[in-house]
């Protein structure tokens, strides 16, 4: 069974530009998170979709966006990047329709704002 | 905000010994999980443990849960040096958030 899969692994922009970051879970994996991970605030929920609605959303500004498709690979969006954008972006699968089974971390997007 | 807080913050030991990592949380959870992450790659699941489980056994590891003093302890028996990273405890709330909070983390190191 073939792990979380994130593209792609690295990326680098500059700032004011948008970026686009996709995540394709385990298949038959219904739900999908997303994390940054930060040196100063180590990892910080952004946000969980499941069945393509959004059920949650961490306390991140609106450049921050995702969606979820009807296969299940979701994308996040951040638009008019910032120096502090610079983290490590992880996706997180699971399978269940109520949280509390295990979640699966993709390898994470590098994301580097010059 | 973090939910959960790993003790020690860094730990060094010789292959061969064990290791003990502490998490403490804030609120009431469903479960709470472990995770390796192998500098500054993605978390590699190793145990959940749910509210109603005190202990759980996976190889070297072994995990326990004190839902009473809101901590939960994981044990890495006879270490390697492959064991070297750093391991995060993650908690989901019951109040059905559909996210896991995750601690700050305890940096390994297994020195061969």
């Amino acid at each position: 069974k073939a792990g979380v899969t994130q593209t792609p692994r690295y990326l680098i922009k500059t700032r004011g530009q948008q970026v686009t970051l996709s995540c394709s879970p385990i298949s038959g994996h219904r739900s999908v998170s997303w994390y940054q991970q930060t040196p100063g605030q180590g990892l910080q929920f952004l946000f969980e979709y499941f069945s393509e609605t959004q059920r949650n959303k961490g306390n991140f500004p609106g450049r921050f966006s995702g969606r979820q498709f009807s296969n299940s690979r979701s994308e996040m969006n951040v638009s008019t990047l910032e120096l502090g954008d610079s983290a490590l972006y992880l996706c997180a699968s699971s399978s269940a329709g109520i949280w509390g089974t295990e979640a699966f971390f993709g390898q994470g997007t590098r994301l580097t704002v010059v | 905000s973090q939910q959960g807080e790993e003790d020690p913050q860094a730990l060094s030991i010789q292959e061969g010994e064990n290791a003990t990592m502490n998490c403490s949380y804030k609120t009431s959870i469903n479960n709470l999980q472990w995770y390796r992450q192998n500098s500054g790659r993605g978390l590699v699941h190793l145990i959940l443990i749910r509210s109603n489980e005190r202990e759980k056994h996976s190889g070297r590891l072994r995990v326990t849960l004190d839902t009473s003093k809101k901590s939960s302890s994981l044990l890495i028996t006879a270490s390697r040096a492959a064991d070297t990273a750093s391991y995060f405890c993650a908690t989901d709330t019951t109040s059905g958030t559909y996210k896991y909070i995750f601690g700050t983390g305890t940096r390994l190191k297994v020195l061969a």
